[in-house]
């Protein structure tokens, strides 16, 4: 089965320098978020997108935007990098926003190494 | 608000030992509760879930259930395998009050040996 994707699996970027991360959803999904895993930490919820459409938000810095197209793939786009966005980044999807009930898949995530 | 609390780890045990992992949540809805696990590189798999009070999620050995007198959804194995070392996050989603999103614990780390 189809699962979620995630580009560049891997990225190494220098300080003040921009990054851009991509996730391609399940087929058939229309929701994605996103959350960053700091080293030894939990996922931090970030963003997420319902129908091309921002639906919530959270710690997301205001260097980060991302936006959802009309194929449902979502970028997030990181400005002015610094060392503390060293993480790795996951992806996730899901069919609506129907209630908890609808499971999150996660992507393999993007680890992102700021130098 | 949302929070979800995990037993802290490490957690060393030896193969065939008994597992629990303990989890308490604070909600200011009617959650969603998941567990979800991670193997050294690689992202968040489902292990199980429960939807509402009273339900008990299970698979591949693990159980949970939803108490929610109690606030919890403590992860339980009778019998963990080498194969069960990775790290355990309990999560939630309260959709009612604040959109789809998760909210995760610290993560447990779990290493079995033989």
């Amino acid at each position: 089965a189809a699962g979620v994707i995630q580009s560049p699996r891997h990225l190494i970027k220098e300080k003040r320098e921009t990054a851009t991360l991509k996730c391609y959803p399940i087929p058939r999904h229309d929701t994605v978020y996103w959350y960053q895993q700091g080293p030894g930490q939990d996922p931090q919820f970030l963003i997420s997108f319902y129908e091309k459409m921002q639906s919530d938000k959270g710690s997301i810095p205001d260097r980060f935007s991302a936006q959802q197209f009309s194929d449902y793939h979502s970028e997030l786009n990181m400005s002015s990098l610094e060392l503390g966005d060293s993480a790795l980044y996951f992806c996730a999807s899901s069919l609506g926003l129907a209630g908890g009930r609808n499971e999150q898949f996660f992507g393999p995530g993007t680890r992102l190494t700021v130098l | 608000g949302n929070s979800v609390t995990q037993m802290e780890g490490p957690v060393t045990l030896s193969e065939e030992a008994f597992l629990t992992i303990n989890c308490t949540y604070t909600a200011t809805g009617y959650p969603s509760l998941f567990w979800y696990v991670q193997y050294p590189g690689e992202g968040l798999q489902l292990l199980l879930k429960a939807t509402k009070a009273d339900d008990k999620g299970s698979n591949k050995g693990f159980e949970a259930t939803y108490r929610k007198e109690t606030t919890s959804f403590h992860l339980e194995k009778g019998s963990v395998q080498v194969s069960d070392s990775a790290v355990y996050f309990c999560a939630l989603s309260d959709s009612l009050n604040t959109g789809n999103q998760f909210y995760f614990g610290t993560g447990t780390s779990l290493t079995v040996i033989p």
